[in-house]
C-alpha cells in the first residue's frame, strides 16, 4: 500500500483565483492521478500525471484550466485555474503502485469551495 | 462507453444485519473491480480489490463477489455495525489505469 497526503485538506476560494493543491506519496510510483468529485457525485478521471512527461488529460478537461506538474517519483500537483462556483468539488489523488494489479490508492482529498 | 450503476443508492439498516450491495457494469472487458469506502467529506479507502480471472474476495466481514459475464459484482457485509456507515463506490478499470465509478451506496447502520 502506499501513504498519500494532500495539502490543502479544504479551501474557500473567490471566483478568477487560482489553487494548487499537492499530493505527496511516501513511496516512489509510475503513476499518479487526478480525480474531480462534484458534491452528490461519483468521481471522474481529469488526468494521470507521468514523470517526466506531459499530463494525459481525459475528454472535457483541459490543460490551461487544470495544469499538472510532476517534477518526481513522488509528488504532483494540480492547479485549478481562473475558479468559478461549478469547480466546488473534492479534488482527489490517487497512485497505482504494484505496476500488475492496478489497484488504486487514495489521498484523503482537498475541498474547494468556490465564491 | 462504460457505465457503473450501484443499487441501491442509499440503504438504512439495523445494527446486525447482513446485507448486500450491488454493482453493474456494461463492458464485461475489465482489468478488475475495486470497491471503496468514503467517509463524509473523506478520500476513499480501499476495501477489495477482484481481478478479473478471480470470482470472489474476502476480507473480514467483507466479502466481494464478480461475475464478468453478466457485468454484475456484490459487495456483502456480515454482521453489519453503525461503524460501517459511509458511501461504497465500486470502480472497474477499463483500461490500463483508469477506472470508472459507480454512483454509490449511501449506507446508515442504525444502532
Amino acid at each position: 500500500s502506499a501513504v498519500i497526503s494532500q495539502k490543502p485538506s479544504r479551501d474557500i476560494c473567490q471566483r478568477g483565483t487560482s489553487l494548487t493543491i499537492q499530493c505527496q506519496v511516501d513511496s516512489q510510483v509510475t503513476m499518479m492521478f487526478w480525480y474531480r468529485q462534484q458534491p452528490g457525485q461519483s468521481l471522474t478521471l481529469i488526468a494521470t500525471a507521468n514523470q517526466g512527461s506531459e499530463a494525459t488529460y481525459e475528454s472535457g478537461f483541459v490543460i490551461d484550466k487544470f495544469p499538472i506538474s510532476r517534477p518526481n517519483l513522488t509528488f504532483s500537483t494540480l492547479t485549478v485555474s481562473n475558479m468559478s462556483p461549478e469547480d466546488s468539488s473534492i479534488y482527489l489523488c490517487s497512485v497505482e503502485i504494484s505496476g500488475f494489479s492496478y489497484e488504486q490508492y487514495f489521498g484523503p482529498g482537498t475541498r474547494l469551495t468556490v465564491t | 462507453k462504460q457505465e457503473v450503476t450501484q443499487i441501491p443508492a442509499a440503504l438504512s439498516v439495523p445494527e446486525g444485519e447482513n446485507l448486500v450491495l450491488n454493482c453493474s457494469f456494461t463492458d464485461s472487458a475489465i482489468y478488475n473491480l475495486q470497491w471503496f469506502r468514503q467517509d463524509p467529506g473523506k478520500g476513499l479507502t480501499s476495501l477489495l480489490l477482484i481481478q478479473s480471472s478471480q470470482r470472489e474476495q474476502t476480507s473480514g466481514r467483507l466479502n466481494a463477489s464478480l461475475d464478468k459475464s453478466s457485468g454484475r459484482s456484490t459487495l456483502y457485509i456480515a454482521a453489519s455495525q453503525p461503524g460501517d456507515s459511509a458511501t461504497y463506490l465500486c470502480a472497474v478499470a477499463v483500461g490500463t489505469y483508469k477506472y470508472i465509478f459507480g454512483t454509490g451506496t449511501r449506507l446508515k447502520v442504525l444502532a
